[in-house]
């Protein structure tokens, strides 16, 4: 069964320095990645995904993230923080297996401070 | 660009009130999904459909039920609603081959049962 565990419910940074939400995830399949990002009282939109295709996925606004089988990780980064990026950010799981349902990580809080 | 629309953003009901949500996407996507989110329990699958007419439980479907007659829309139903139903809803829609499932939201309905 997949499951996936953010390593941080709360991450706070200074505008203009680096970002990393820790993601683990558990897969008996080759996974499907994602990252989404919930601004508050919004939908959520797709930041990017991991397809097995290039370990090092870009996604919209400056963010990326790495898949690492050998970690069983898929941490986002990006490497200056904006006003604009607080919101809540989930790492998400295809499970292959049950037709494409996603399992969603808890999701961590990034805070950006002035 | 795909767009996911629910009918309202905010809705009020009185407890016993049967409540109906609309989803409508416009990329003619086979999956369609409702969830809940609540703070502290991130996402929940509430029902999914893979077709037109086709539904399966998620992993909370008591109190609800969907109705999928066409292959855009996909409602969820409160039969007769209740204070602990009171939360924000997402409805999201994607394709289901090509084993990549990344999932499309809409913006949310936020209900309150008084």
């Amino acid at each position: 069964a997949q499951s996936v565990t953010q390593l941080d419910s709360h991450v706070s940074v200074s505008e203009g320095t680096p970002v990393l939400l820790r993601c683990n995830y558990s897969s008996s399949y080759s996974p499907s990645l994602f990252w989404y990002v919930q601004h508050p009282n919004k939908g959520l939109q797709l930041l990017l995904k991991y397809t097995s295709a290039a370990t090092l996925v870009k996604g919209i606004n400056g963010f990326e993230a790495e898949f690492k089988k050998s970690e069983t990780s898929f941490h986002l980064t990006k490497p200056s923080a904006h006003m604009s990026d607080a919101a809540e950010y989930f790492c998400v799981v295809s499970s292959f297996s049950q037709g494409g349902k996603l399992i969603f990580g808890q999701g961590t809080e990034l805070s950006v401070k002035p | 660009d795909v767009k996911v629309t629910q009918s309202s953003r905010y809705l009020v009901k009185r407890t016993g009130e049967k409540v109906f949500l609309e989803c409508v996407q416009d990329m003619d996507h086979e999956n369609m999904f409702w969830y809940r989110q609540d703070p502290g329990l991130g996402l929940r699958l509430i029902y999914f459909s893979y077709d037109v007419k086709m539904k399966e439980k998620g992993d909370i479907p008591e109190g609800y039920s969907v109705s999928r007659e066409k292959k855009e829309r996909f409602s969820l139903i409160l039969e007769s609603a209740s204070t602990n139903q009171t939360s924000m809803y997402l409805c999201a829609s994607s394709f289901s081959y090509g084993g990549v499932y990344e999932q499309y939201f809409g913006p949310g309905t936020r209900l309150t049962v008084t």
